[in-house]
């Protein structure tokens, strides 16, 4: 079974300023695909991005950037030049490779933007 | 992106009464789809796997008799709680994946607040 964990319950961060989200993961599996997800006060679940696992190189779309450390089993999520409207819970998510698998969720972090 | 919908967005109900959620997937097939619970400030829980054309799969604590899920065709799953309790207040969630592609991203749908009073 995987397990994700995320340390940070709760982040504040300025506006325009880069912030960084924690996230580690246990597997056995050797072929998956890591996310995040943002929860806006809305409360619907948007992608924010994805990894593949095969892939070395990290993922990015636009100010959204990660640090996926296979070995480490870390995957942690960049947020560059802060907005309001990036106020949200995030979550990480870990899929194990394979159609029908269902997603390993983190218990998230708040993330708090400030003007 | 690919589209779920879910409906109701909010329903309260009497206690002993059923509800009936719908999960949509407006411009994909889903064979598989997801219903999950989530408490204020918690993450998401899994309850059950809803598969089209057959039983859904239960996670373990989740009683199948309480929440009934039914994948009757590919673009529709239902759950339905059954005899409601306040204790089963909460926001419940659907998501499913498209098929087509790499078949990773779940789309979720809106969410569905439910308050059994």
């Amino acid at each position: 079974a995987q397990t994700v964990t995320q340390s940070q319950p709760e982040m504040s961060v300025q506006e325009a300023e880069t912030v960084t989200l924690s996230c580690t993961y246990d597997t056995s599996e050797n072929n998956y695909y890591l996310f995040w997800y943002k929860q806006p006060p809305s409360r619907q679940m948007i992608l924010v991005i994805r990894q593949e696992a095969y892939k070395q190189q990290n993922a990015t779309e636009n100010r959204f950037s990660v640090n996926f450390q296979k070995a480490a089993k870390s995957f942690s999520l960049k947020i560059s030049d802060s907005q309001l409207g990036d106020t949200a819970m995030y979550f990480c998510a870990f899929l194990k490779a394979g159609g029908g698998n269902k997603l390993t969720f983190g218990t998230g972090t708040q993330l708090k933007v400030e003007l | 992106g690919a589209v779920v919908s879910q409906h109701p967005s909010r329903v309260i109900c009497k206690s002993g009464t059923s509800v009936k959620i719908e999960c949509r997937s407006l411009d994909f097939q889903a064979t598989t789809m997801f219903w999950y619970r989530q408490f204020p400030k918690q993450s998401l829980m899994l309850m059950a796997t809803s598969n089209e054309g057959s039983k859904a799969t239960y996670e373990q604590g989740v009683e199948k008799d309480k929440f009934l899920i039914n994948h009757a065709s590919l673009t529709l799953s239902t759950l339905t709680v059954t005899s409601a309790h306040p204790e089963d207040s909460s926001f419940y969630i659907c998501s499913a994946r498209d098929p087509r592609g790499l078949n990773t991203e779940a789309f979720f749908g809106q969410g569905t607040r439910l308050t059994v009073v």
